[in-house]
């Protein structure tokens, strides 16, 4: 089976960096993903990290470790659209995702 | 322009009656999936299909069905023995590497009163 782990809710200020995290258990390993989601939309995707390290995109930013089953999500130069639930989603060997119950940002002024 | 849509957007129905949610892509792609999501909760894998004719049960497929005639279509059947079918329902679909994640549709909300 697959556990995905994330923080529920986080609250940040307008133009600080926020940094959520997220941590799996899977057999298969074959990637993991980002999505952003507004309140009632369909989510988008943001990330992909297959390989350790970090992967940069304008203002996103994505951190993954294999063997600590560990990933990060980096937000800078926060904005109030940014609010949003962000979900992580590990992909298997399988080519199925499996994703997190998704944290809630909350942007204030 | 390509993507993915969901019909309806919003669907009532009385309890105990089946229903079917449209999905269509033209964005070629060869793998399509459908997920449930309730409240404050992340997406629940229903059923999923890699390629046409063939469909794979995910982690809640009872109470739902699926077919996959077209590579276009994946549409998703609610039937009468889904205790719980409140809940919003999104499809989407993928390239075979899905290196680039997921194209989703719109979303339908289905609501059973």
């Amino acid at each position: 089976g697959q556990n995905i782990d994330q923080p529920t809710e986080m609250t940040a200020t307008e133009g600080a960096i926020v940094q959520i995290n997220c941590t799996y258990q899977t057999s298969g390993f074959n990637g993991l993903f980002w999505y952003q989601q507004h309140a009632g939309e369909a989510p988008t995707f943001l990330s992909y990290n297959v390989l350790d390290g970090l992967e940069e995109k304008g203002r996103f930013s994505s951190f993954l470790s294999r063997s600590k089953g560990y990933s990060y999500l980096l937000l800078k130069e926060l904005q109030m659209k940014d609010s949003a639930s962000y979900l992580c989603a590990v992909k298997t060997n399988a080519g199925k995702s499996t994703f997190g119950d998704g944290t809630t940002l909350t942007v204030k002024p | 322009d390509g993507g993915i849509t969901q019909s309806p957007k919003y669907l009532f129905r009385k309890e105990g009656q089946n229903v079917t949610l449209s999905c269509e892509q033209n964005l070629n792609h060869d793998a399509m999936y459908w997920y449930r999501q309730d409240p404050g909760q992340g997406l629940r894998l229903i059923y999923y299909s890699q390629i046409v004719n063939d469909f794979q049960k995910g982690d809640i497929a009872e109470g739902y069905s699926v077919s996959r005639e077209k590579k276009e279509s994946f549409p998703l059947t609610v039937t009468s023995a889904q205790k719980n079918p409140t809940a919003f329902y999104l499809c989407a679909s993928s390239i075979r590497a899905g290196l680039k994640g997921y194209t989703f549709g719109s979303g339908t909300r289905l609501t059973v009163v």
